[in-house]
């Protein structure tokens, strides 16, 4: 058990540029999950996946951002024209059946 | 509308205390709930859980306690240490979609020795 690996670790853009966080989750799990958190907030929901199936996205997730685990293994997610707002901790997490979530250490997201 | 809440920010106890660390949910569909632990610049790591059919789940020196009628859970930490200090998250799940959670905004234990 390798853990959950997620890369950038820090992530520094301008704004409207276009940004790509990977995450490669635990190799037995199934569903993967990306949430966001910003200073003083808890992780909010974004989208998960069941294997390569995007089943849920939140609608905090703008047009602006698009994720994708094309073979039900790494994810990506992808955010375009990145605004101020933006800027915040993105963590993916890995899971299968019921059990808790294992989260990576995150891809810190700072747009100037 | 924040569907899990933990409203202390913060929270500091004497090395050897007990903690207390609380959680108010709304949603009356949540069925399972989670603590996990958060050191800087590390992501989130699961702590202990418990179900909805029952009203305590001990795991070493952590306790999480779920009172239903009153939506309310609590973590008892006991004896603190000092390596316990980190932010704690409450989080809950409903049975509709196993494994994706709500969480609350935390609260930071400081343990001082």
């Amino acid at each position: 058990d390798t853990g959950v690996s997620q890369d950038p670790r820090h992530k520094i853009t301008k704004r409207g540029q276009n940004v790509t966080f990977r995450c490669d989750p635990i190799s037995e799990h199934n569903r993967l999950y990306w949430y966001r958190q910003t200073l003083g907030q808890g992780p909010e929901f974004l989208t998960y996946f069941q294997n390569e199936a995007q089943l849920e996205k939140s609608r905090l997730l703008s047009d602006r951002f698009s994720a994708e685990r094309p073979k039900g293994s790494f994810s990506t997610l992808e955010i375009q024209r990145t605004e101020q707002g933006d800027s915040a901790m993105y963590l993916c997490a890995s899971g299968s059946g019921s059990s808790p979530l294992h989260f990576g250490n995150g891809t810190r997201l700072t747009v100037t | 509308d924040q569907q899990v809440k933990q409203n202390s920010p913060s929270l500091s106890v004497q090395e050897g205390r007990i903690s207390i660390l609380n959680c108010d949910y709304t949603n009356s569909m949540f069925d399972y709930f989670l603590w996990y632990k958060k050191y800087p610049a590390e992501g989130p790591t699961f702590l202990i859980s418990i179900s909805s059919i029952k009203d305590k789940n001990e795991d070493g020196r952590f306790t999480v306690f779920l009172n239903k009628s009153a939506k309310h859970l609590s973590l008892h930490i006991v004896p603190s240490q000092p390596g316990d200090s980190a932010v704690y998250f409450c989080a809950a799940r409903d049975n509709t979609n196993a494994g994706k959670s709500t969480f609350g905004d935390g609260t930071t234990l400081t343990v001082k020795p």
